[in-house]
């Protein structure tokens, strides 16, 4: 069946600029993760969400990054007057409920380069 | 408050031979382990999870990884490594304190020499 998906695939900006993610999560999944892969960082939480609930925010750097989550589903990342610092790949996982048992299943990144 | 430590950032291994990466991990309530792996430019694939019950957890394309409670440790374990298993391991353990985010160790490279 379908995974996770993530648009672009690669994006290249220039600083200052803003920026839009996208994360399609597997259908019927109600939790969806964003992560930030970047070197001498590792792999860090940035936002969750499941269901309709409220986001869980905890893991945003600034409030540069923000995030929402349409209809239960779709969701994207949006990162205001991006920096050098900003460049990473940032993953979206998805999985079927937010319980402890659960695997969180990734797309496959998007690569954002901010020159 | 929790945390996983990979020790090695770079596993070298000859084809066939066994192939071990290391993984201990801190956690206040019950562990939750998970091992993904990354091959390059790609995200990450699920490999294997403990949650509980038998120690020794058997994954994906010959993986298994053993939970050891009195030393913290999951090390990820293949009998007969393949060249194509070269790759980014991460080693990963549920955050149950907050978002129930995973939380990933560093990463070991593990290489596999025809």
């Amino acid at each position: 069946g379908a995974g996770v998906s993530q648009s672009p695939s690669n994006k290249v900006t220039e600083k200052g600029k803003d920026v839009e993610l996208r994360c399609d999560p597997i259908s019927g999944h109600t939790a969806l993760y964003w992560y930030r892969q970047s070197l001498g960082q590792g792999l860090e939480f940035l936002i969750y969400f499941q269901g309709n609930s409220a986001p869980d925010k905890s893991g945003l750097p600034s409030d540069r990054f923000s995030a929402e989550r349409t209809g239960g589903s779709v969701s994207t990342l949006t990162i205001q007057r991006t920096q050098q610092e900003d460049s990473a790949v940032y993953l979206c996982a998805s999985s079927l409920t937010s319980g402890d048992q659960e695997t969180q299943y990734f797309g496959p990144g998007t690569r954002l380069l901010v020159l | 408050a929790q945390s996983v430590a990979q020790p090695e950032d770079q596993v070298n291994v000859a084809e066939g031979n066994p192939l071990t990466v290391k993984c201990t991990y801190s956690v206040s309530g019950n562990p939750y382990l998970f091992w993904y792996v990354q091959y390059p430019n790609r995200g990450l694939q699920f490999l294997l999870k403990y949650i509980t019950g038998d120690n020794l957890v058997k994954g994906s394309y010959g993986f298994e990884a053993e939970f050891n409670k009195s030393q913290t440790s999951f090390h990820l374990k293949k009998p007969s490594a393949l060249v194509s298993d070269s790759a980014l391991y991460f080693c990963a353990v549920r955050d149950q304190t907050g978002a129930n985010n995973l939380f990933f160790g560093t990463g070991t490279r593990l290489t596999v020499i025809p």
